[in-house]
């Protein structure tokens, strides 16, 4: 079946404006997941969806990053007044979500290249 | 939290010779162990994974190993190939607040040589 998409693939803002990125999870996976990769860097964690729900938005850099999700399918993930420091690859993953599953593996789409000049 | 480190941070090899990643975690919480191959321009894939109720696991050329006790995990490659040069990530994950909170290496590039 499809994996995650994600859109646009590359986006090319100025600093100040406000960008939105899009994520198509797996089909039938319920939890949902944004990262942020900065260039030759880790996979730093942004939020974490369960449904249409948030429990864990501790990765959120600034109040400028929001995220929301609706019908616990499609993620949009909001940078308001963009800065430099913003330029990162933001990678999205989803997984089937079981609670207490000891194997809840994520599975990733190929990413937003972000770039604020 | 969870702190997971990974070594080397750039690895050369022969094509044909065998690759070692190295990674320890801090936190024994985590019994959820799974590594990602990231290819230039695409996100992370999941290549081999290993719960810590095992202490090995192998597919083809990859196997991973795991020492509970010591904290230890590691990914080996063998009669590696150009097309494994990727950057690998390791990653340890464990219940947090009802979900699987997933905690990366830093990535290991792997270069091979042909």
């Amino acid at each position: 079946g499809a994996g995650v998409s994600q859109s646009p693939s590359n986006k090319v803002t100025e600093k100040g404006k406000d960008v939105e990125l899009r994520c198509d999870p797996i089909s039938g996976h319920t939890a949902l997941y944004w990262y942020r990769q900065s260039l030759g860097q880790g996979l730093e964690f942004l939020i974490y969806f369960q449904g249409n729900s948030a429990p864990d938005k501790s990765g959120l850099p600034s109040d400028r990053f929001s995220a929301e999700r609706t019908g616990g399918s499609v993620s949009t993930l909001t940078i308001q007044r963009t800065q430099q420091e913003d330029s990162a690859v933001y990678l999205c993953a989803s997984s089937l979500g079981f609670s207490g599953s000891s194997t809840d593996t994520q599975y990733f789409g190929p990413g937003t290249r972000l770039t604020v000049l | 939290g969870e702190n997971v480190e990974q070594h080397p941070s750039t690895l050369s090899v022969q094509e044909g010779d065998s690759a070692v990643i190295k990674c320890t975690y801090s936190d024994s919480a985590s019994n959820y162990f799974p590594w990602y191959k990231q290819e230039l321009g695409k996100g992370p894939q999941l290549i081999i994974d290993i719960r810590s109720n095992v202490g090995e696991k192998k597919d083809q050329r990859i196997a991973v190993t795991l020492n509970k006790t010591a904290k230890h995990f590691s990914l080996h490659i063998t009669e590696t190939q150009p097309e494994d040069s990727a950057v690998y990530f390791c990653a340890a994950s464990m219940e947090s607040g009802g979900y699987q909170k997933v905690t990366f290496g830093t990535g290991t590039k792997l270069q091979v040589i042909p």
